[in-house]
């Protein structure tokens, strides 16, 4: 199994340019999670789902957007890029709750 | 809300030295509690969790109990590895569905041969 693949792996950006951050799980997982990881801060849960259809804001959701219309996919949108919005991009999946999360090697974007 | 709050680091030791990284948590009720580690250039791993009051959580040497009196759930090991240089992530469940961590800022660990 490939678990959670993110692409892509490295990204730069200027400053109002928008992308699409992909994540693919192959386990089946119901649940998937989007978060970035800036330095010494830890992760910030952006948002998540609990299932194809549904998706709800976390922490941080300001300036992006996702979409859940399969198991498998959960992909994350930046549509304005901004600086505040270089970081490093993590999605998760995992079966039930409480449970493991899955991660992705992660995604590293930089907006200049 | 539920959250925690982790030893800062960095953190260097030799090795075969004695590792502890202090977590404590703020919480509502018992939520399940965790570790995660992140190796150099990877997404974080599960390292071993605890779910109720009293739990210990192990796993790759490492321990770590849930003691609901101190409100803590640190990480230890008795004998470190260059192996184990790391980012280590203490966490906990939200316990708003859906499998909400919340995770703490993370402590690096250096094992110097």
């Amino acid at each position: 199994n490939a678990g959670v693949t993110q692409t892509p792996k490295f990204r730069i950006l200027k400053i109002g340019q928008s992308m699409t951050l992909q994540c693919t799980q192959d386990m089946n997982h119901n649940y998937m999670y989007w978060y970035r990881q800036d330095p010494g801060m830890g992760l910030k849960l952006i948002y998540y789902s609990v299932g194809a259809g549904i998706t709800d804001k976390g922490e941080v959701p300001n300036g992006y957007n996702v979409s859940r219309s399969t198991t498998e996919d959960f992909p994350l949108r930046l549509e304005l890029a901004a600086p505040s919005q270089t970081s490093v991009y993590f999605c998760a999946s995992s079966q039930n709750s409480p449970g493991e999360l899955f991660f992705g090697e992660g995604s590293r974007l930089t907006v200049l | 809300g539920n959250s925690v709050t982790q030893m800062e680091g960095p953190v260097t030791l030799s090795e075969e030295a004695f590792l502890t990284i202090n977590c404590t948590y703020t919480a509502t009720g018992y939520p399940s509690l965790f570790w995660y580690v992140q190796y150099p250039g990877e997404g974080l791993q599960l390292l071993l969790k605890a779910t109720k009051a009293d739990d210990k959580g192990s796993n790759k040497g490492f321990e770590a109990t849930y003691r609901k009196e101190t409100t803590s759930f640190h990480l230890e090991k008795g004998s470190v590895q260059v192996s184990d240089s790391a980012v280590y992530f203490c966490a906990l469940d939200r316990q708003t569905g859906a499998n909400n961590l919340f995770f703490g800022t993370g402590t690096r660990l250096t094992v110097i041969p």
